[in-house]
């Protein structure tokens, strides 16, 4: 099934810095959503964004939308040590069910 | 205070067991859906439930059975024919499936003995 993959895997940086993640997918979607998990927790939503939309801002989380490239960015602005989590792109497929990728790890550095 | 909670938080199963895992919401919401995760992996969907009394296969849902008597419940029982239930499981619902925004519980880890 239709899946999300997130790039890098993996993100380590410092307090201050900004981090960015992207997220492919492979069939049209009718949005893209952007989660946070924190270690052996549940997932909260951060942002939706809509496939007529091209980018999105939340406080300091802006989201972009490259339907012809079929891949999103979500970008966190001057990253704090809580933002250490794990951050999950979803897609629908069209079907409005949401399905995951692997996520990129982001861990924050005081 | 309005949310959705999942127990136990660690559940232990011996070969051969059928186990059930509780997932209660009180959000309203018609939607409700199981995830399972595994170290490192996405989450994968095992079963959904779009309204009381109807429910739909998932990607990964041999070896689980669902039901959805009541909106507010939707558990998840691991049957015997699942041969690696080792992982973390999630529920969530939202308003409906077409509102796509999904809450999620905290988890239950399931373990083998």
């Amino acid at each position: 099934s239709q899946q999300g993959e997130e790039d890098p895997q993996a993100l380590s940086i410092q307090e201050g810095e900004n981090a960015t993640m992207n997220c492919s997918y492979k069939t049209s979607i009718n949005n893209l959503q952007w989660y946070r998990q924190n270690s052996g927790r549940g997932l909260v939503h951060l942002i939706l964004i809509r496939s007529n939309e091209r980018e999105k801002h939340s406080g300091r989380l802006r989201v972009t939308l490259d339907t012809s490239k079929k891949s999103s960015s979500l970008l966190i602005t001057a990253s704090r040590a809580a933002d250490t989590a794990s951050y999950f792109c979803a897609t629908d497929g069209g079907s409005y069910i949401p399905t995951f990728g692997r996520g990129t790890s982001l861990i924050v550095h005081p | 205070d309005g949310g959705i909670t999942q127990s136990p938080k660690y559940l232990f199963r011996k070969e051969g067991q059928n186990v059930t895992l509780s997932c209660e919401q009180n959000l309203n919401h018609d939607a409700m859906y199981w995830y399972r995760q595994d170290p490192g992996q996405g989450l994968r969907l095992i079963y959904y439930s779009q309204i009381v009394n109807d429910f739909q296969k998932g990607d990964i849902a041999e070896g689980y059975s669902v039901s959805r008597e009541k909106k507010e419940s939707f558990p998840l029982t691991v049957t015997s024919a699942q041969k690696n239930p080792t992982a973390f499981y999630l529920c969530a619902s939202s308003i409906s499936t077409s509102q796509e925004t999904q809450y999620f519980g905290p988890g239950t880890r399931l373990l083998v003995l």
